[in-house]
């Protein structure tokens, strides 16, 4: 069964605006982490945020915001204010307690329109 | 701090060849992984290590080995190289804990041809 899913393959947005990539989950542990890498066209993974299973605030890092639903297993990046720079291909991924490997989705590209 | 570092960047082989991807980190980190991504997929793991000396498989491990001597050093051997290996492989490391991040090499993309 799909650990990760990502519904969206691709998304355009307006520069300036903001813009919210879905990710649902499958697990039956109770610990788990949740994380979002970006990908853009030059091919590297750059971390972007983490979001643990037991953490009772959203995570935020400067305009990455991460909408945590456990009750849902739904763990969405809202990107606010979105730059040009953020045109890449986005990943959610789980990592679960005794499972060494990110669970990967099939990523989301967002397109930034100017 | 050059963090996770892999080499080359790009290979083409021919069927049949063998080569060893390398990959070093500099973060003093357990755990190293590798994984490969297909064109248009998420990232899966062919193999990981929690330390020197201690090496596993992951959900893809046929046709690799690795070997991890040092704790900083992790390379990947791909032996008889077919047309299905052709994608892009990555090292990562991270500490230990689950909810520890793991962090990337820059990738080799690499074709069989």
């Amino acid at each position: 069964a799909q650990k990760i899913t990502q519904t969206q393959p691709g998304m355009f947005v307006q520069e300036k605006e903001a813009v919210t990539l879905d990710c649902t989950y499958d697990t039956s542990d109770q610990s788990y982490g949740l994380f979002w890498y970006k990908q853009p066209s030059s091919g590297e993974m750059i971390f972007l945020i983490y979001q643990g299973s037991y953490d009772e605030q959203n995570a935020t890092e400067g305009r990455y915001s991460l909408n945590f639903q456990k009750a849902r297993k739904s763990a969405n990046l809202v990107i606010s204010a979105s730059q040009l720079g953020d045109s890449a291909m986005y990943f959610c991924a789980m990592r679960e307690p005794f499972d060494y490997k990110l669970s990967f989705g099939a990523g989301t590209t967002v397109t930034v329109r100017a | 701090n050059a963090g996770v570092t892999q080499t080359p960047k790009f290979r083409i082989l021919k069927i049949g060849q063998s080569m060893t991807l390398q990959c070093t980190q500099d973060m003093n980190h357990n755990y190293m992984y590798w994984y490969r991504q297909d064109p248009g997929m998420g990232l899966k793991l062919i193999y990981y290590s929690v330390g020197a000396g201690i090496t596993d498989k992951g959900e893809v491990p046929n046709g690799y080995n690795v070997s991890r001597s040092t704790t900083e050093d992790f390379p990947l051997r791909l032996e008889l190289a077919a047309p299905s290996q052709t994608s892009v492989y990555f090292c990562a490391s991270s500490y230990a804990d689950f909810t520890d991040t793991q962090y990337f090499g820059p990738g080799t993309r690499l074709t069989v041809l």
